[in-house]
């Protein structure tokens, strides 16, 4: 069964720095996605960004971006220019690229609370 | 294009009793799942639903159940409450194919307290 780890409990950052959040997970698969989800006090979880296993380019999604290092199994999220808008729980989660049944499912880290110090 | 809602945003049910909460998907996404959000922890998946059948299940017992309606929107059915049922339920909608990748849509979810 796959697993994801964050092993960052909460982080801090000044407004304006950056920061990095870590992510590791446990799959015998090839092929899936994985995914930086936040989570703001409105409860809504927003994909913030996607990268897909088989690319080897990191994906960027303007502020933000991710360092996936698929040998070592590691999926960190880099935050540029930090903004106050950007405080929330942030959760890393897998998806197995064999979609079907509960295999299409989304597979959550514990979550890293993020704060923004102004 | 309107996003996933979910009713209520809270409720309070006692424990034994049944519980309906309720998900309208995002426009055009045929495929929605639901999962339990325990306090402090990740969103564990409950099921999923494609077309109105269920297509997927996650570690949860067959007191929780689900439907899934024409027009895609959805049902998460939890009976016999449990103190430990007391979580932050979401919905998500996507737009289900094969090695399809495009993410999902969630709702802001369905606060439940069990007493």
């Amino acid at each position: 069964a796959q697993t994801v780890t964050q092993s960052q409990p909460e982080m801090s950052v000044q407004e304006a720095e950056t920061v990095t959040l870590s992510c590791t997970y446990d799959t015998s698969e090839s092929d899936y996605y994985l995914f930086w989800y936040k989570q703001p006090p409105s409860r809504q979880m927003i994909l913030v960004i996607r990268q897909e296993a088989y690319k080897q380019q990191n994906a960027t999604e303007n502020r933000f971006s991710v360092n996936f290092q698929k040998a070592a199994k590691s999926f960190s999220l880099k935050i540029s220019d930090s903004q106050l808008g950007d405080a929330a729980m942030y959760f890393c989660a897998y998806r197995s690229a064999d979609y079907g049944g509960s295999q299409g499912n989304l597979i959550f880290g514990k979550g890293t609370k993020l704060s923004v110090k102004p | 294009e309107t996003g996933v809602t979910q009713s209520p945003t809270h409720l309070i049910k006692t424990r034994g009793q049944q519980v309906t909460l309720r998900c309208s998907s995002q426009s055009g996404h045929n495929t929605v799942s639901w999962y339990q959000q325990a306090l402090g922890q990740g969103p564990q998946f409950i099921f999923q639903y494609y077309r109105e059948e269920e297509n997927g299940r996650g570690n949860f017992p067959p007191r929780f159940s689900g439907l899934q309606f024409p027009n895609y929107s959805s049902e998460l059915n939890v009976n016999a409450l449990e103190l430990d049922d007391s979580a932050l339920y979401l919905c998500a909608s996507s737009l289900g194919s094969a090695r399809a990748a495009y993410g999902y849509t969630f709702g802001s979810g369905t606060r439940l307290t069990v007493v």
